[in-house]
């Protein structure tokens, strides 16, 4: 079992540039996370899949989109990323009626 | 707005001792809390969570939970330098869609 894997590890982007993050489970979880983490803000989520073939806003959708591929995948793209983007992406999932949430181990994204 | 509020730290102790971390809350409909622990540059791991009121342990780790005061805490016994993280608390209840509420963590320091 590999758990929550998500790729790439780390990225540089320009301002204004695209990019799709993704995340993938093998625990046959129901529920996705994006969450976004920055030093003296906690985490913070971006968007959410309660289920396969639904999405949901968290606290901070702006820049960002997202698509639950299948039940295994849950990916996050960048249209055009700006330098407020730099941060640490984590993609979490949690089983069926479960609150537990277990965690990928981040996509360190730099925007210059 | 729902919180979860942490006492930043750093929370400093020697080897060997109890190290006790704070959490409280304001939503009052959240039904279960949840212990991460986070090593730098890594992504968060679950050490527990609680539901009933009371304690519950699990090997050097005890979770309390009184919700009347809407306050959870976490014990660390015969502290070691390897648990030297952040410790993330967060919150979560039926109202809340799965979705879990943050605290921005408690940076915990063990000293040989």
């Amino acid at each position: 079992n590999a758990g929550v894997t998500q790729t790439p590890k780390f990225q540089v982007l320009k301002t204004g540039q695209s990019m799709t993050l993704q995340c993938a489970q093998d625990m046959n979880h129901n529920s996705m996370y994006w969450y976004r983490q920055d030093p003296g803000m906690g985490l913070r989520l971006i968007y959410y899949s309660a289920s396969e073939g639904t999405t949901d806003k968290g606290e901070v959708p702006n820049g960002y989109n997202v698509s639950r591929l299948n039940k295994r995948e849950f990916s996050l793209r960048l249209e055009s990323a700006a330098p407020s983007q730099t941060s640490v992406y984590f993609c979490a999932s949690s089983e069926i009626g479960g609150e537990t949430q277990y965690f990928g181990p981040g996509t360190r994204l730099l925007v210059l | 707005q729902k919180e979860v509020e942490q006492n930043s730290g750093p929370l400093s102790v020697p080897e060997g001792a109890i190290a006790s971390l704070n959490c409280t809350y304001s939503d009052r409909g959240s039904q279960s809390f949840f212990w991460y622990r986070q090593y730098s540059g890594k992504s968060p791991e679950l050490i527990m969570f609680i539901y009933s009121n009371g304690d519950k342990e699990d090997g050097r780790f005890t979770a309390q939970l009184n919700k009347a005061s809407q306050y959870v805490s976490l014990l660390i016994r015969d502290s070691q330098p390897s648990d030297s993280a952040t410790y993330l608390c967060a919150g979560g209840g039926a109202g809340n869609n799965r979705k879990l509420i943050w605290g921005l963590g408690t940076s915990l320091a063990v000293n040989p």
